[in-house]
């Protein structure tokens, strides 16, 4: 079974610009998590979508969105970003319900200039 | 409260030697803690994962040790390998109020470990 795949694996940006990142979980899984991983901050949650539902919300400004589609595959957007966004977007999927573990794909390498 | 803290934040082992790794926790309704292992440029993959009615879960070489009157957890690598040299992150969950959600994990900050040949 493929894992969770996230695209594209890196992207450089300017401050202001947006972007968005895409997230493909593993097949059958319907959760999909998105985490920020720094170097100073660690890996903090962001939001989850369940069933194109946000279900959960970090502490994040607005600018941070997200979406999940009818196949469970899940974009996050980014507006008018900073160069504090740098960092490695991680996206986690799982089952829900029958099991509590989440699996995480190999992030989004994001830098803004 | 929804904080996990780790130490240390790196470590060095010889081959062959035991990685202690420590986490503790104050929520107490954190039921779920998972051990994660990142190695460069991938992202955190599950090692090993225990639940507070257990004291200790092992798997060949992992071990975690959990003490729930302490609120701590700990993960012991024994006979360690230079291959095993990564950033671990311990974390813990607690049942959503939705049902229908996933558990949200909160992260420890990492330990970098690296075991020498």
């Amino acid at each position: 079974k493929a894992g969770v795949t996230q695209t594209p694996r890196y992207l450089i940006k300017t401050r202001g610009q947006q972007v968005t990142l895409s997230c493909s979980p593993i097949s059958g899984h319907r959760s999909v998590s998105w985490y920020q991983q720094t170097p100073g901050q660690g890996l903090q949650f962001l939001f989850e979508y369940f069933s194109e539902t946000q279900r959960n919300k970090g502490n994040f400004p607005g600018r941070f969105s997200g979406r999940q589609f009818s196949n469970s595959r899940s974009e996050m957007n980014v507006s008018t970003l900073e160069l504090g966004d740098s960092a490695l977007y991680l996206c986690a999927s799982s089952l829900v319900r029958s099991t509590d573990t989440q699996y995480f794909g190999p992030g989004t390498r994001l830098t803004v200039l | 409260q929804q904080q996990v803290k780790q130490s240390p934040q790196s470590l060095i082992v010889q081959k062959g030697g035991i990685s202690i790794i420590n986490c503790a926790y104050e929520n107490t309704a954190f039921d779920y803690f998972p051990w994660y292992q990142q190695f460069p440029g991938k992202g955190p993959a599950l090692l090993i994962a225990i639940r507070p009615d257990v004291s200790e879960k092992k798997e060949g070489r992992f071990t975690i040790s959990f003490n729930k009157s302490a609120k701590q957890f700990s993960l012991h690598i024994m006979d360690s390998q230079p291959g095993d040299s990564a950033t671990y992150f311990c974390a813990a969950t607690s049942r959503p109020g939705d049902a229908g959600s996933a558990r949200q994990l909160t992260f420890g900050s990492g330990t970098q470990l690296t075991v020498l040949p």
